[in-house]
């Protein structure tokens, strides 16, 4: 079935350095990816989404590039603060269109910045 | 955004005794629920999906019986844990998707323990 392979964390890093929290997926059909982020005591938040293959998603600093030929999608910042600090998970949906729907999750990488 | 609320966020209840979780979207109506589980360090795995005023659709693997889902209205889905055991103890998160757009929006979770 699906699936998703997040790298294991956690990630530690000083403000201003880059980050690269790498994403690779399982998927019969064309599926939506997504990286959301979980805040200290909060819920999930939707961060970015590509719907396609070479599509970018971006937001917040933040990006990622659907890379149906090497099946990846990695969430890259130039230059991260301390307030970056959170769980990042990666998901896909089975249904192209980027409605989502079902969702399959990453097991999460934890990032910690530090001043 | 969207919020999504989750209550209790924490609750402890004693071997074979039910307990129940309640998920709120409050500034939208929800046509879809979804149930997930998190397990230390672990990914959020999809238990059920309800939709309004239909039975859930559980994923392989997940008891119906025991994990008793409802979607009584649009804004509320109620996950009650029967007969609790030990190894249910764990994380439950819910997220709501409105008609339009569909993006899931996720609650802060609830840490169920089973003593």
């Amino acid at each position: 079935g699906d699936s998703v392979t997040q790298m294991e964390g956690p990630v530690t890093l000083s403000e201003e350095a880059f980050l690269t929290i790498n994403c690779t997926y399982t998927a019969t059909g064309y599926p939506s990816l997504f990286w959301y982020v979980q805040y200290p005591g909060e819920g999930l938040q939707l961060l970015l989404k590509a719907t396609k293959a070479d599509d970018k998603g971006s937001n917040k600093g933040f990006e990622a590039t659907y890379r149906k030929e090497t099946t990846s999608f990695h969430l890259e910042k130039g230059s991260v603060q301390v307030s970056d600090s959170a769980v990042y998970f990666c998901a896909l949906s089975d249904n192209a269109s980027g409605n989502t729907g079902k969702l399959i999750f990453g097991q999460g990488t934890t990032l910690q910045v530090k001043p | 955004g969207a919020v999504v609320s989750q209550h209790p966020s924490r609750v402890i209840c004693k071997s074979g005794t039910s307990v129940k979780i309640e998920c709120r979207s409050l500034d939208f109506q929800a046509t879809t629920m979804f149930w997930y589980r998190q397990f230390p360090k672990q990914s959020l795995m999809l238990m059920a999906t309800s939709n309004e005023g239909s039975k859930a659709t559980y994923e392989q693997g997940v008891e119906k019986d025991k994990f008793l889902i409802n979607h009584a209205s649009l804004t509320l889905s109620t996950l009650t844990v029967t007969s609790a055991h030990p190894e249910d103890s764990s994380f439950y998160i819910c997220s709501a998707r409105a008609s339009s757009p569909y993006e899931q929006y996720f609650g802060p979770g609830t840490r169920l323990t089973v003593t």
